[in-house]
């Protein structure tokens, strides 16, 4: 296993158009995180995952945004009609059961709208 | 709501010397885990080091150890003999214990220069 990969490295899109980002975590974990960090700051929580269910998302998740683990395996977070002020870099992270041990990151996606 | 404040924006050392990043937090909970991560220019965040708070014993990973002090709400992360590979964004996370309170809440980050 290679750790949590994440789809692509780079996007940029016009603003109002929609873009999904894929994350593949590491197989033996259950757990998968979505955060989003902007430059010069910590990582931002959005929304996890236990296996297939999506258990827990943050305000910061409007309605344009969307996140499915589809059989518990990879999962995909989509933005529909991109606004400038979701330019960031996008984390994908996995941990096996609570994470008490830590996570493990990908390398995330870089999104910019202009 | 928990907090986490990383006062020092940037902060560099000369290789092979010690140098302390700080970090504070804001809880109300008695038992939870803090986290250090390096994020280097490459981007993926890398655990460095973790601390359960109702361990006392500070946490040690090689070159790098805590000083945890709960009373004070403080984490701050030691790091000897710097190596020009330790040049990277901190961040330190903390994260409680509770069920269905699953995220991990960064601070702000203080950049790491290393000086040859």
């Amino acid at each position: 296993d290679t750790g949590v990969s994440q789809d692509p490295r780079h996007k940029i899109t016009k603003r109002g158009q929609n873009v999904t980002f894929r994350c593949d975590p590491i197989s033996e974990h259950n757990r998968l995180y979505w955060y989003r960090q902007t430059l010069g700051q910590g990582p931002e929580f959005l929304t996890y995952f236990q296996n297939e269910a999506q258990l827990e998302k943050s305000r910061l998740l409007s309605d344009r945004f969307s996140a499915e683990r589809p059989k518990g395996s990879f999962s995909t977070l989509e933005i529909q009609r991109t606004e400038q002020g979701d330019s960031a870099m996008y984390l994908c992270a996995s941990s096996f059961d609570r994470g008490a041990h830590g996570y493990t990151f990908g390398s995330g996606t870089r999104l910019t709208v202009v | 709501a928990q907090t986490v404040t990383q006062s020092q924006p940037e902060m560099s050392v000369q290789e092979a010397e010690t140098v302390t990043l700080s970090c504070t937090y804001d809880t109300s909970e008695s038992d939870y885990y803090l986290f250090w991560y390096k994020q280097p220019p490459s981007r993926q965040m890398i655990l460095v080091i973790r601390q359960e708070a109702y361990k006392q014993q500070n946490a040690t990973e090689n070159r790098f150890s805590v000083n945890f002090q709960k009373a004070a709400k403080s984490f701050s992360l030691k790091i000897s003999d710097s190596q020009l590979g330790d040049a990277a964004m901190y961040f330190c996370a903390y994260r409680s214990p509770e069920w269905g309170a699953q995220k991990l809440v960064f601070g702000q980050g203080t950049r790491l220069t290393i000086n040859p």
